[in-house]
C-alpha cells in the first residue's frame, strides 16, 4: 500500500519562496496510471487543489496559484516537491500530497498534511 | 471554474440516524464527482468516487448517488466514528475544486 510523506519548513517569511517534498513509499512515483499532487487547506476553510504532475512530467495547475506554483517529480529518490513563490499570510495553510488515480479521478491516498505558516 | 456547493453546513445527528448530505455542481459534472471525510487533525479519507463506487475497506454503509448537478452521500445507522466533516469534489475538469464541506457532529 502506498504511503506519502511531507516535509518542508514550517515558517517561511513574507515574500519569500517555500519548498515542500513528498516522499513515497510502497509503490514508484514513474508507475501509472497516477497523477502526483498538492492540495491544501488553510485553517477552518475547504480544500484547495493547487496541481499535480503526471509520471511523465506533464503538469496541470490551478490558474490562481499558476504564476507562483512550481510541481517536480524526483524518480530517484521516489518524490515530488512543490515551489510556492512570493508567499503571503494568505499561503499559510496545511499542505497536503495525494495520489490522484487517473484512470478513476480520485484521490486515492493522501499524507498527513504539513502546516505551513507565513510570518514576519 | 465549477463551484461546488453542499448542504447542510452542518447536521447534528445521533448513532444509528439515517443522515443524507448533499452536493450541487455549477454546471453537469456527469459522474465525475468523489466523497471524502476528514476528522480533525487528519487527511481527507476518500469514501466514494466516480458518484457511487465505494473505495476499498470503507463500509457499506456509506452509499452514493448522483450524475450531472445534483448528489447525495448516505449514512445508513450512523456509527460514533462517523462525526467528521464531509467534502465533496469534482473531478470532471481542472482545476479540481471541492464544496465548503458539511459537518455532522454529536446532537
Amino acid at each position: 500500500q502506498v504511503q506519502l510523506q511531507e516535509s518542508g519548513p514550517g515558517l517561511v517569511k513574507p515574500l519569500q519562496t517555500v519548498s515542500l517534498t513528498c516522499t513515497v513509499s510502497g509503490g514508484s512515483i514513474t508507475r501509472g496510471p497516477y497523477y502526483w499532487s498538492w492540495i491544501r487547506q488553510p485553517a477552518g476553510k475547504t480544500l484547495e487543489y493547487i496541481g499535480r504532475i503526471s509520471t511523465g512530467g506533464r503538469t496541470d495547475y490551478n490558474p490562481s496559484l499558476k504564476s507562483r506554483v512550481t510541481i517536480s517529480l524526483d524518480p530517484s529518490k521516489n518524490q515530488f516537491s512543490l515551489q510556492l513563490t512570493s508567499v503571503t499570510a494568505a499561503d499559510t495553510a496545511v499542505y497536503y500530497c495525494a495520489r490522484d488515480d487517473d484512470s478513476d479521478e480520485k484521490f486515492d491516498s493522501w499524507g498527513q498534511g504539513t502546516l505551513v505558516t507565513v510570518s514576519s | 471554474d465549477i463551484q461546488m456547493t453542499q448542504s447542510p453546513s452542518s447536521l447534528s445527528a445521533s448513532v444509528g440516524d439515517r443522515v443524507t448530505l448533499t452536493c450541487r455542481a455549477s454546471q453537469s459534472i456527469r459522474s465525475y464527482l468523489n466523497w471524502y471525510q476528514q476528522k480533525p487533525g487528519e487527511a481527507p479519507k476518500l469514501l466514494i468516487y466516480r458518484a457511487s463506487s465505494l473505495q476499498g475497506g470503507v463500509p457499506s454503509r456509506f452509499s452514493a448517488t448522483g450524475s450531472g448537478t445534483d448528489f447525495s452521500l448516505t449514512i445508513t445507522s450512523l456509527q460514533p466514528e462517523d462525526f467528521a466533516t464531509y467534502y465533496c469534489q469534482q473531478s470532471y475538469s481542472s482545476p479540481r475544486t471541492f464544496g465548503q464541506g458539511t459537518k455532522v457532529d454529536v446532537k
